[in-house]
């Protein structure tokens, strides 16, 4: 299963776009991203997915590059309820295991 | 409201008890699964089943056991629970068969082991 690289922490200003990136490197082809996230200690929350395109739905952006191997989440306006950690995903090529790393810890500053 | 059930939401148990977490869903998947959250670790997959009569081992299985009798039931068993499964726990489920496969949640167990 395809591995991903998250930083372990980023700030963003109030308003602003948080751009989150990831790499996956040895994706396969038919792998998707996926992307979630955790607000305190709720269960983690769908944000959006891709395979090849990208991305965008009412909660974020998921722009993944030409070969696959990294991706970028992209919440155009943050919001402090936007702090959360957030995790990249690789689907497994069986098609159902998903293995999260440690993602990482956005934090929104008013 | 549709979705996952847990229970119980928090248990304190002595090391070496037998210890179930249950998890209910009513959405139908097929696919059910348990994670365990550690600081510093993230979600680590600890079982999980594909569909009702099946069961498969993910990334820190060791100590746990798990049981899919029907489609809605997946409950995680610690047979003789040390304080190293002191943990929030997380029961998820999916669809399978389709490609999307959105995973949900329900909203975890706290175990402390002492």
């Amino acid at each position: 299963d395809a591995k991903t690289t998250q930083p372990p922490s980023m700030d963003c200003a109030e308003g602003r776009a948080a751009n989150l990136p990831c790499n996956h490197s040895t994706i396969s082809g038919n792998e998707y991203v996926y992307w979630y996230r955790q607000i305190h200690s709720q269960g983690p929350q769908y944000i959006i997915h891709g395979l090849k395109n990208n991305e965008t739905n009412e909660m974020a952006s998921l722009i993944i590059t030409e070969d696959r191997k990294s991706s970028t989440l992209i919440l155009p306006h943050a919001t402090l309820r936007d702090t959360a950690v957030y995790y990249c995903i690789v689907r497994s090529h069986t098609g159902n295991q998903f293995y999260f790393g440690t993602g990482t810890s956005l934090t929104v500053i008013p | 409201i549709a979705g996952i059930t847990q229970a119980p939401t928090s248990q304190i148990l002595a090391a070496g008890r037998r210890m179930t977490l249950r998890c209910t869903q009513d959405m139908r998947h097929n696919a059910m699964y348990w994670y365990r959250q550690d600081l510093g670790l993230g979600l680590r997959l600890i079982h999980y089943s594909n569909t009702a009569g099946t069961t498969g081992k993910g990334e820190v299985p060791d100590g746990y056991s798990v049981s899919r009798a029907n489609t809605d039931d997946f409950p995680l068993t610690l047979a003789s629970a040390v304080p190293s499964q002191t943990s929030v726990y997380f029961c998820a489920s999916s669809e399978t068969g389709r490609r999307t496969g959105e995973l949900f949640f329900g909203e975890g167990s706290r175990l402390t082991v002492l």
